[in-house]
């Protein structure tokens, strides 16, 4: 079974700061797609980025960038010049290529601070 | 299209009651997908659908959850005889096929008294 980790529970940065929010994950497998899903408080999801694992380059969605790292199962995310609409919670998510299911992480909970 | 849409936002019930919810996807997607969330935790698959056909069921849904997606279009998720542990957020998402984004709904908060 797969398992994503997200090891800290709460973040702040300044406005206009740049933060990474930590993932890692455990898999046997070597196809999936890695996500990163961001929940505003009113609780809808929206999904922010994603990976092929297969895909050696990092994926970038404007402001938003990842580090995957397969060999160290990392994904990292980084948020460059945050912004007060970046408050939410973040969650890191692992879809295997076999199934539709996503797993996810606890969560970070981001605050961006005026 | 307004996007994935849930049913009620929110619903109080007391212990032993049967509760159901809706969700209606974006029109043309044929995957919907239903998952529980706990207060502090991140969202757990509970199952889904490929069009009508239910593809999947996780080991949570207990034989008190029952869900169903009639002719492909909307889908319903039951819980029978409710328990204080069924309390949480329950997020239906939808696709249009499993290599393209899943969008969720803003869910339906159970809480059981």
């Amino acid at each position: 079974a797969q398992t994503v980790t997200q090891s800290q529970p709460e973040m702040s940065v300044q406005e206009a700061e740049t933060v990474t929010l930590s993932c890692t994950y455990d898999t046997s497998e070597n196809n999936y797609y890695l996500f990163w899903y961001k929940q505003p408080p009113s609780r809808q999801m929206i999904l922010v980025i994603r990976q092929e694992a297969y895909k050696q380059q990092n994926a970038t969605e404007n402001r938003f960038s990842v580090n995957f790292q397969k060999a160290a199962k990392s994904f990292s995310l980084k948020i460059s010049d945050s912004q007060l609409g970046d408050t939410a919670m973040y969650f890191c998510a692992f879809m295997s290529f076999g199934n539709e299911k996503l797993t996810f992480g606890t969560g970070t909970r981001l605050t961006i601070i005026p | 299209d307004t996007g994935v849409s849930q049913n009620p936002r929110h619903k109080i019930t007391k212990r032993g009651q049967n509760v159901t919810f809706r969700c209606d996807p974006i029109s043309e997607h044929n995957r919907l997908y239903w998952y529980r969330q706990t207060l502090g935790q991140g969202p757990e698959f509970l199952t889904y659908f490929q069009n009508e056909a239910q593809l999947e069921k996780s080991r949570l849904l207990s034989d008190r959850f029952s869900a169903e997606r009639p002719k492909g279009s909307f889908s319903t998720l039951e819980i029978q005889r409710t328990e204080q542990g069924d309390s949480a957020m329950y997020l239906c998402a939808s696709s249009f096929n499993r290599d393209t984004e899943a969008f969720f709904g803003q869910g339906t908060r159970l809480t059981v008294v």
